[in-house]
């Protein structure tokens, strides 16, 4: 049972540039969500989706979307990358909404030049 | 909106000493709170959550509704404990409001 596993690790990009992070998990789980970390701001919630074909807005949606391809996978794009963007990038998932305990990835770290 | 305020970034600590990482939210109606962890090196877990009352690696959180706090307390800190730590509410539109986090530093 790996969990929830994130691709890539790291990234480094130049202002402008698109990429996808991609996310999956191996435990069933209805609800997945994508987060971003940044120093002192603990972690905002960028989408969620509560079930497969459906996603949501979270706090900090802006520059970005996501796409639910199936139960297992939820993949968060940035389609023209700006500096601000730099973080680090978290997927979690839940058995049932965000009542339930979430399960989260090891995380990516981007970074926007 | 809700709102979930740690006031620490750092809290430093010796060994066996108590702790307590403060944690205080604004939320109107009756919120879910969580604490989560995060070691060196491993991914955030849950470590526990009000609605359960346990103690978990010997912490304990009371739900303070008057005070609007949710205050994580250890008797006697251990090396170990040091982590990040966040509080994290569930309000409304059910999505979780983290806190900014305080690092926990336990020295020998």
């Amino acid at each position: 049972n790996a969990g929830v596993t994130q691709t890539p690790k790291f990234q480094v990009l130049k202002t402008g540039q698109s990429m996808t992070l991609q996310c999956a998990q191996d435990m069933n789980h209805n609800s997945m969500y994508w987060y971003r970390q940044d120093p002192g701001m603990g972690l905002r919630l960028i989408y969620y989706s509560a079930s497969e074909g459906t996603t949501d807005k979270g706090e900090v949606p802006n520059g970005y979307n996501v796409s639910r391809l199936n139960k297992r996978e939820f993949s968060l794009r940035l389609e023209s990358a700006a500096p601000s963007q730099t973080s680090v990038y978290f997927c979690a998932s839940s058995a049932r909404g965000t009542g339930n305990e979430q399960f989260f990835g090891p995380g990516t770290r981007l970074t926007v030049l | 909106a809700q709102r979930v305020t740690q006031p620490e970034k750092l809290l430093s600590v010796f060994k066996g000493a108590p702790v307590e990482l403060k944690c205080n939210y604004s939320y109107s109606g009756s919120p879910e709170l969580f604490w989560y962890v995060q070691y060196s090196r491993q991914r955030l877990q849950l470590l526990l959550r009000h609605i359960s009352r346990e103690s978990i690696k010997g912490f304990t959180a009371d739900l303070n509704k008057g005070e609007t706090s949710f205050h994580l307390k250890k008797p006697f800190a251990q090396e170990e404990d040091s982590a990040m730590y966040y509080c994290a509410l569930i309000g409304a539109g059910n999505m979780l409001t983290f806190g900014g986090g305080t690092r926990l530093m336990v020295k020998p």
